[in-house]
């Protein structure tokens, strides 16, 4: 069964503190890993995916089929990176963008 | 360019009563999707439409709930009748056709907040 779990449903840090928002899959085949996020009083938006492999707003996740995950991180925490976080796969064979998400961690940064 | 629009952005009806959502993709998208975030709980995928055709309806979760896309613009998301059950966040997203330059982006829409009580 195709499943995303984010173990995390808050995660609380300060300020210039590392961020590490854990997600794992379970899926038998290739899937695509995406993570979208939603600030306060937004639309939920995609910040980045896995075939990618780039950095957005300093943040980076590494797909490792191993482990079957797909974590979040950035390395200095900013207030503004406070939201709501949704890992996300898509069957590769899918042929379509049909997502499923985990349940979402919230990141709050404090100053 | 606009993107996702959804109307309402919340409604309030009693158990029993029919709510209709809308969405508008964005202009050109031919994928429109509907998601569903019942509180506390993940987003969950409802269906996919093509065009005006339902590619994938796996997620509805019983016949209380109809979908359409006619023309293949906007869609409508009628709940009747509508359960407790059924509050939460409705959630509209389009994507281009995936067979052209696609990054598997979704755009979403705002939601829609339904209150059934």
């Amino acid at each position: 069964a195709q499943r995303v779990t984010q173990p995390e449903k808050l995660l609380s840090v300060f300020k210039g503190a590392p961020v590490e928002l854990k997600c794992n899959y379970s899926y038998s085949g290739s899937p695509e890993l995406f993570w979208y996020v939603q600030y306060s009083r937004q639309r939920l938006q995609l910040l980045l995916r896995h075939i990618s492999r780039e950095s957005i707003k300093g943040f980076t996740a590494d797909l490792n089929k191993g482990e079957t995950s797909f974590h979040l991180k950035k390395p200095f925490a900013q207030e503004e990176d406070s939201a709501m976080y949704y890992c996300a796969l898509t069957p590769f064979s899918g042929g379509y963008n049909k997502l499923i998400f985990g349940a979402g961690t919230r990141l709050a940064v404090h100053p | 360019e606009a993107g996702v629009t959804q109307f309402p952005s919340h409604s309030v009806i009693e158990k029993g009563q029919t709510v209709t959502l809308r969405c508008d993709p964005i202009s050109g998208h031919d994928n429109l999707y509907w998601y569903r975030r019942v509180m506390g709980k993940e987003i969950k995928f409802l269906l996919h439409f093509v065009k005006e055709s339902k590619q994938d309806e796996s997620g509805m979760p019983n016949n209380r709930f109809l979908a359409e896309r006619t023309g293949g613009t906007y869609s409508t998301l009628k709940v009747q009748p509508a359960e407790l059950e059924d509050s939460g966040v409705y959630f509209c997203a389009s994507s281009q056709d995936r067979g052209r330059t696609n990054t598997g982006e979704l755009f979403f829409g705002e939601g829609s907040r339904l209150t059934v009580l």
